[in-house]
């Protein structure tokens, strides 16, 4: 099976702190995804990656960076955390070479919370 | 924004009887995938269709496409407890061979009632 794991269940960050968080994909995928889910807000893409070193801005990048550095791994930065970036964070990734017909694998999720 | 709106927003039925929540969608998709997602977890992918496709199944799962009224329907047949759930409908918008994005809609909230 493919397993996307993000390194936090849960996290409790205090406002102004450097945030990371760690999205490691076992099965060789290119693409790889950052979403927050939100009440009533659904799912919003904050940035994606289409492979190593390359990434490209979703529609909520503001107060985010990323950094693939590895093709397993993709991590979202928040320069300095602030209390609207409270939310669920979700990892995905996805095969490109298998073509645009081909679902996400989705990791389990970081609940962040900034104090 | 989102591409995708979900119809109704919550569903509550009993173990057994039929689930149907729709989608719909403002621009022109590759394909339109449906997720399920338990309470607090991640999305788990649960059936594609492609933009040349009408209708598609699996398992218990019944899934249409008509992209003239730039709607899909998600129908779960003979539901069960664990069918309880929210479900996302989600689109690609571009045809890049890079990679695309998926949009999801809001969601739909289906309690299924032993």
């Amino acid at each position: 099976d493919v397993k996307v794991t993000q390194s936090s269940r849960y996290l409790v960050k205090r406002t102004g702190e450097k945030v990371f968080l760690e999205c490691v994909q076992d099965m060789d995928h290119e693409n790889m995804f950052w979403y927050r889910q939100d009440p009533g807000l659904g799912l919003r893409l904050i940035y994606f990656s289409y492979d190593v070193k390359m990434k490209e801005k979703g529609d909520i990048p503001e107060g985010y960076s990323v950094s693939r550095e590895k093709k397993e791994r993709f991590s979202l930065i928040l320069e300095s955390a602030s209390t609207n970036q409270t939310s669920m964070y979700l990892c995905a990734s996805r095969y490109r070479r298998q073509g645009l017909n081909y679902g996400y694998t989705f990791g389990s999720g970081t609940r962040l919370t900034v104090v | 924004s989102q591409q995708g709106e979900e119809d109704p927003q919550a569903l509550s039925i009993q173990e057994g009887e039929n689930a149907t929540m729709n989608c719909s969608y403002k621009t022109s998709i590759n394909n339109l995938q449906w997720y399920r997602q338990n309470s607090g977890r991640g999305l788990v992918h649960l059936i594609l269709i492609r933009s040349n496709e009408r209708e598609k199944h699996s398992g218990r799962l019944r899934v249409t496409l008509d992209t003239s009224k730039k709607s899909s329907s998600l129908l779960i047949t003979a539901s069960r407890a664990a069918d309880t759930a929210s479900y996302f409908c989600a689109t690609t918008d571009g045809f890049k061979a890079a990679g695309n994005k998926l949009t999801f809609g809001g969601g739909t909230r289906v309690l299924v009632k032993p």
